[in-house]
């Protein structure tokens, strides 16, 4: 159990367009996902919570308007980079928190991660 | 400082060591500790998860938290070729956000 899928696993797209990125919890529901971006040989660095149902809580330095983020169910969270460029070229991995209990309280899953290529 | 120091290491050991990984943080309001293992291009995979101070065991993996030095231990006993990855410790408090340590890139060699 607590399987987090995310699609694509990687994209590589042209600087200005945009990318979605979908990340699923697949056998439990999930009211808070978090979306992460990791640099090679770096740690993962929280960008923003997304709540089921309302507004995404962005870190400090995070552009809201670049990365637009909907949690549209329990179960779908999407991350969409708008007008990339080369610098927004990362690994992007989906967490999804499984609220089931104090002991469960921030047990987060995380997805296989999706690379990003901007030319 | 960071709130999670880890070591980025490499550490390398030969098949069948015990293994020590370790992180420290600095937040005294944190009370939730994961170690999380990554392999190349993949999502980390919660490998220990810990509520408060204690020890947990599951199979070759050992989690100790010591919430007085803030400390965070891992131990891997008979390490395996296969154990081979990145270790990433996390810490958090009520609030949900995981707050990751650098990471240690561990390599057994057979």
């Amino acid at each position: 159990g607590a399987v987090v899928s995310q699609h694509p696993s990687w994209v590589i797209c042209k600087s200005g367009t945009s990318v979605k990125i979908e990340c699923r919890s697949l056998d439990f529901q999930a009211t808070t996902m978090f979306w992460y971006r990791q640099f090679p040989k770096q740690s993962l660095m929280l960008m923003a919570t997304s709540n089921e149902g309302s507004k995404a809580t962005y870190e400090q330095g995070v552009e809201k308007d670049k990365f637009l983020i909907n949690h549209a169910s329990l179960t779908l969270s999407t991350l969409t980079v708008t007008s990339a460029h080369p610098e927004d070229s990362s690994f992007y991995i989906c967490s999804a928190r499984r609220a089931s209990g104090l002991a469960d309280y921030n047990e987060q899953f995380f997805g296989p991660g999706t690379r990003l290529t901007v030319l | 400082q960071k709130e999670v120091e880890q070591d980025p290491g490499p550490l390398s050991v030969p098949e069948g060591a015990i293994v020590s990984l370790n992180c420290t943080y600095s937040n005294s309001a944190f009370q939730y500790f994961m170690w999380y293992r990554q392999y190349s291009r993949k999502g980390p995979e919660l490998l220990m998860y810990t509520y408060s101070s204690g020890n947990k065991e599951d199979g070759r993996f050992t989690a100790q938290v010591d919430k007085s030095s803030k400390y965070i231990s891992l131990f891997i006993r008979d390490s395996q070729p296969s154990d081979s990855a990145t270790y990433l410790c996390a810490s958090s408090g009520n609030t949900g956000k995981l707050i990751f340590g650098q990471g240690t890139t561990l390599q057994v060699k057979p």
